[in-house]
């Protein structure tokens, strides 16, 4: 089966610009979640979602991130405007509705805000 | 809430040693736990689930045990080599499906 996929992979930007990755989850997949993880650290989550709905975003800045999940696949995760402690890797990961079913992760975007 | 923890948060060991690692989490209803490695600069590589029903998974020469009640597990990976050199990541899953990560392992096999 085709894994998560992300993109883009490396991302540099300015602080104050904006910027957006993208994610494709493996087929079937109704869950879909977003982390973030700042070097030296363990991820943590940013949004989950089932289908197109949104399940837990309680840690998600929103003042500054937004995501959405369109017809319930691909996801994008959007922040505006970037801060220079949002320097982290991006990871997407989807998983089986079933909640013994393990997660697979995508590559990650690695983002430098400067 | 879930707090995990991993010790030792760096290894150093010389190729062929067998060694374990640790993790520890705070709330013992667990739906079950992952371990993943994540090598410098790339994503999480699943190596191995455990449901709450289990006591150990095997893969290779890799072993991972959980004891519920104390809230703990173990990944022993044995004959080591170099290419087991990454950061090695345990997550427990609990209600709500996300789940939650230690800060990881750093693991370096030398030869």
């Amino acid at each position: 089966e085709a894994g998560v996929a992300q993109s883009p992979r490396y991302k540099i930007i300015e602080k104050r610009q904006s910027v957006a990755f993208w994610c494709n989850p493996i087929s079937g997949h109704a869950t879909l979640y977003w982390y973030q993880q700042i070097l030296g650290q363990g991820p943590k989550l940013l949004i989950q979602f089932q289908n197109n709905g949104v399940v837990d975003d309680s840690q998600l800045p929103k003042d500054r991130f937004s995501a959405e999940r369109l017809k319930g696949v691909d996801s994008t995760l959007k922040i505006q405007p970037a801060k220079l402690e949002d320097s982290a890797v991006y990871l997407c990961a989807s998983s089986s509705p079933d909640r013994n079913y393990g997660y697979t992760f995508g590559s990650g975007t690695r983002l430098t805000v400067v | 809430k879930q707090e995990v923890t991993q010790i030792p948060a760096a290894l150093s060991v010389p190729e062929g040693e067998n060694l374990v690692l640790n993790c520890s989490f705070t709330d013992s209803a667990i739906y079950n736990l992952q371990w993943f490695r994540q090598d410098p600069g790339k994503g999480l590589t699943s190596l191995l689930l455990i449901q709450s029903s289990q006591r150990e998974q095997t893969s290779g020469r890799l072993n991972a045990s959980l004891d519920k009640s104390s809230g703990r597990s173990t990944l022993y990976i044995a004959a080591s080599q170099p290419g087991d050199s990454a950061t090695y990541l345990c997550a427990v899953k609990n209600s709500g499906y996300a789940l939650n990560f230690g800060k990881g392992t750093s693991l370096l096999v030398t030869p």
